[in-house]
């Protein structure tokens, strides 16, 4: 059975760093595409990038390139999304989704991880 | 930027049939695939539509997808509708200028 099992709740002070976390298994994960999808508080579903765990490709959404990092490490089937200093406005939800490529189907999802900033 | 408009929320009643509509801006809907995801509150998004119009397993024949290269639009039908199709729905594209994922605003759909 694929899984894909997100870090738990964080919250961070404005300013901190922060890294989160998604595990696949069930599936040969390093040739599967992994993307980070936000859903800030009563808005739609926003895609934020995509990596390849195989040799770590990566894209950003042009809104977001710079302020979050995607990184994956496929010795332990683990993809990660990454803030060097956290805005308020990064409090919302975070999916990972598995995919065959951009423009694919995201077929299964993380359980969400739940990011609060605040002072 | 390619973008993908939906209407904010539907409402229908159980029993009739809904179709939500998902219009391609700055780009062309028809030359990729497009998916369509249900979200319940609380929950993570499901795939209910992926490849214009397709449909995954243990998802109900209810469910369909079609595409419209004239008006640049896709389109999620559900037929027979059930209380338990309440949820937020999004269709998803690729944008190929910028080789990245896009999604629909999202439709409330209220049954």
């Amino acid at each position: 059975e694929v899984q894909l099992v997100q870090s738990g709740a964080e919250v961070r002070k404005p300013g901190e760093s922060l890294k989160i976390s998604c595990k696949g298994s069930g599936y040969k994960f390093s040739t599967s595409w992994i993307a980070w999808v936000r859903h800030m508080p009563g808005k739609g579903l926003e895609w934020m990038g995509i990596i390849y765990p195989a040799d770590s490709d990566a894209r950003y959404s042009p809104s977001l390139q710079g302020q979050v990092t995607i990184s994956a490490d496929k010795s332990i089937s683990t993809a990660y999304l990454q803030w060097n200093s956290l805005k308020a406005s990064d409090s919302a939800m975070y999916y990972c989704a598995r995919s065959g490529g951009v423009g694919y189907n995201y077929d299964h999802w993380g359980q969400g991880t739940l990011v609060t900033v605040s002072s | 930027n390619f973008m993908l408009t939906q209407p904010h929320s539907m409402s229908e009643s159980p029993g009739k049939t809904v179709t939500i509509s998902c219009t391609g801006i700055s780009g062309s809907i028809a030359s990729n695939y497009v998916q369509w995801y249900q979200q319940r509150p609380g929950s993570a998004p499901t795939t209910v539509i992926y490849e214009d119009d397709k449909r995954p397993s243990g998802v109900p024949e209810r469910f369909s997808g079609s595409i419209d290269s004239s008006s640049n639009s896709a389109s999620l039908t559900i037929s027979g509708l059930k209380t338990e199709d309440e949820a937020d729905y999004y269709c998803q594209c690729y944008d190929d200028t910028n080789n990245l994922d896009v999604f629909g605003g999202g439709t409330k759909l209220t049954v």
